[in-house]
């Protein structure tokens, strides 16, 4: 079975803070994203990486940086919480696909940060 | 609270009726659809997918319909059950792009 970890379920932390949220995935996928969700907003993606260094901005990345320093490994970074970054992140990883056509994605089970 | 700022449509069905989960979408060059189950407190899991060169696909219990030419995809839930209490998403992609996610459906089960 494929496994996507994230490495907190919940998480506060307080404004003006250096946040880190760490996604690890098993099964060698070549694609990883960041999606928060909020209610009524459904997911929405902040960044994404087609393989190792690389990064693609998603929908929404004001106030948030990436890392990809290894395949396995997807970090999303706050560089200074805000309390409008309270939210639950999602992590998924998928195969890469050369033609048409695309691949599911499978999700970690979320991190519920709160930035008083 | 959770409530607020939410509104997801909502289906309510009887245990044991067939439920029907609709979604459009709007990017005619799609072609790879998802449907996912997210219970509370938990990431998303895959349901059912199907490709854009099939309009129909069965799993267990479940039933995807495809219809490219009004682009519209479907989930058929058969024989519901409390268990199948959760909101559901719609997703498409093309390509190696990331999945575009609908805002979900609360399916609610009554016993």
């Amino acid at each position: 079975d494929v496994k996507v970890t994230q490495s907190s379920r919940y998480l506060v932390k307080r404004t003006g803070e250096k946040v880190f949220l760490e996604c690890v995935q098993d099964m060698d996928h070549e694609n990883m994203f960041w999606y928060r969700q909020d209610p009524g907003l459904g997911l929405r993606l902040i960044y994404f990486s087609y393989d190792v260094k690389m990064k693609e901005k998603g929908d929404i990345p004001e106030g948030y940086s990436v890392s990809r320093e290894k395949k396995e490994r997807f970090s999303l970074i706050l560089e200074s919480a805000s309390t409008n970054q309270t939210s639950m992140y999602l992590c998924a990883s998928s195969l890469k696909t050369f033609r048409g056509g695309g691949y599911e994605q499978y999700f970690g089970p979320g991190t519920r940060l709160t930035v008083t | 609270g959770e409530s607020v700022g939410l509104h997801l449509p909502t289906l309510s069905v009887q245990e044991g009726d067939n439920s029907i989960i609709n979604c459009a979408y709007s990017n005619s060059a799609s072609d790879y659809f998802i449907w996912y189950k997210q219970e509370s407190g938990k990431g998303p899991q895959f349901i059912i997918d199907i490709r854009s060169n099939m309009d129909k696909r069965q799993g267990q219990r479940v039933t995807v319909l495809l219809n490219k030419t009004v682009k519209h995809l479907s989930l058929q839930i058969a024989a519901t059950q409390p268990g199948d209490s959760a909101v559901y998403f719609c997703a498409e992609n093309s390509g190696n792009t990331p999945l575009v996610f609908g805002k979900g459906t609360r399916l609610s089960v009554i016993a």
